[in-house]
């Protein structure tokens, strides 16, 4: 069964350094999604991408975000200056066609740790 | 600005009971998904339900949408130690699959 993946699954770093987090979506998918999860907490959007361009982004993604479709198949969240309330499990998403009967598919996560 | 709340927060149930977590939110939307999450793990996908008056049903769960009353049920049957995960319910504001989620509700099954 095609599924959404995610590297690194843990990344630890100091306060201040830039981190990129990779996805692999399904690879018949258009809609591209970055959500996060703070430990404990509800899962938020973040960022909708389609097209090589942003679809719509949350509050939480200011300039310290962006996101890029370097090529074919990878998806990137970047954060250039992290904060120590970034740390957070980030969580991309697919789909083939945003509100018909298909359903968002996640991938396993990636695991943001700011010190 | 779009809220959607579950209850309850957290529930503890023997097995072989049933139980209904609720979900209710604030604006209009005939979109609404349930997903699972077991502890430290992604999202799994267990229900789409696209119309007022839907329900779909995957073994032990069932789950319904009442989009007049902006309110959608997950009713557990029969509950078994394997159901114990959080569970999510998320509505779609018809933007791009931007979903919003519930708080989630801690399900706890014990023997």
């Amino acid at each position: 069964e095609p599924e959404v993946t995610q590297t690194p699954s843990h990344q630890v770093t100091q306060m201040g350094q830039e981190v990129i987090l990779r996805c692999v979506p399904i690879s018949n998918h258009l809609y591209f999604y970055w959500y996060r999860q703070i430990l404990g907490q509800k899962v938020e959007f973040l960022v909708s991408f389609y097209n090589n361009e942003i679809s719509e982004k949350s509050e939480i993604f200011d300039d310290q975000f962006s996101v890029e479709r370097p090529d074919g198949s990878n998806f990137t969240l970047k954060i250039r200056s992290t904060k120590l309330e970034d740390s957070a499990m980030y969580f991309c998403a697919s789909n083939f066609e945003p509100g018909g009967p298909g359903e968002l598919f996640f991938g396993e996560g990636s695991r943001l740790t700011v010190l | 600005e779009l809220k959607v709340e579950q209850n309850p927060l957290f529930l503890s149930m023997q097995e072989g009971k049933n139980y209904t977590i609720y979900c209710n939110y604030s604006t209009t939307s005939d979109r609404l998904y349930w997903y699972r999450q077991d502890p430290g793990k992604s999202l799994e996908s267990l229900f789409v339900l696209l119309s007022n008056g839907a329900v779909k049903q995957e073994g032990r769960l069932m789950a319904s949408l009442d989009t007049k009353a902006r309110l959608s049920t997950l009713h557990i049957t029969a509950a078994v130690h394997d159901l114990s995960a959080t569970y999510f319910c998320a509505v779609d504001t018809g933007t791009a699959s931007k979903l919003t989620f519930g708080t989630g509700t801690r399900l706890q099954v014990t023997l």
